[in-house]
């Protein structure tokens, strides 16, 4: 079965600094990972996705995320945080072999970014 | 732009009363989903549809309905099986390019459902 884990409720940062928002998966074959992005009362937003190939990714408003097989982890970073970044996080998972099934989500991380 | 819209924004249940949200894309989208959200449990999926007129139920399908008539439109319908409705619902859609599963899912702005 599929799973994601983000094992953090809660991450605080200061501005500024950079922030790391963690998330571990579990798929039977290889997997495509999403981040997304949540601001209240709103949907989801999509920021970057690991399909193959570098273990980097790039997305959406200066996020990355690095990819790691052997530790089944596909962590957000941000070098330097901003307050507008103050939001709900979300990692997903889909199975490779499993085409046409919906996203797995983690139950998400709440970041908070002080002035 | 192209994208989903969701309506209405809020909405209000009477006890034994079904009620049915709507979700309408033009992203020429073939796969559309619905998921329920409550704080801390993150998204769980309820019915999800990869073409017109099939569908399939997801992890919480007890209680609500779904159609798939047009390629546009996928309204779910919460009955009043649904002993507790009261959540925020979000639709979504995404390609099905040639059956690969690596495209994105993308959101329209939810439902907030309330029991009167």
């Amino acid at each position: 079965a599929q799973s994601v884990a983000q094992p953090e409720d809660q991450v605080n940062v200061a501005e500024g600094n950079p922030l790391t928002v963690k998330c571990t998966y579990s798929v039977s074959g290889n997997p495509y990972l999403f981040w997304y992005v949540q601001y209240p009362n709103r949907g989801l937003q999509f920021l970057l996705k690991y399909i193959t190939g570098d273990n980097l990714v790039k997305g959406s408003y200066g996020f990355e995320a690095e990819f790691n097989k052997s530790q089944t982890s596909f962590h957000l970073k941000k070098p330097s945080a901003l307050v507008s970044d103050s939001a709900l996080y979300f990692c997903a998972v889909r199975d490779m072999r499993q085409a046409g099934t919906a996203l797995i989500f983690g139950k998400g991380t709440t970041l908070s970014v002080s002035s | 732009d192209g994208g989903i819209t969701q309506s209405p924004k809020y909405l209000f249940r009477k006890e034994g009363q079904n009620v049915t949200l709507s979700c309408e894309q033009n992203l020429n989208h073939d796969a559309m989903y619905w998921y329920r959200q409550d704080p801390g449990q993150g998204l769980r999926l309820i019915y999800y549809s990869q073409i017109v007129n099939d569908f399939q139920k997801g992890d919480i399908a007890e209680g609500y309905s779904v159609s798939r008539e047009k390629k546009e439109s996928f309204p779910l319908t919460v009955t009043s099986a649904q002993k507790n409705p009261t959540a925020f619902y979000l639709c979504a859609s995404s390609r099905q390019y040639r059956g690969q599963s690596n495209q994105p899912q993308h959101f329209g702005d939810g439902t907030r459902l309330s029991i009167l």
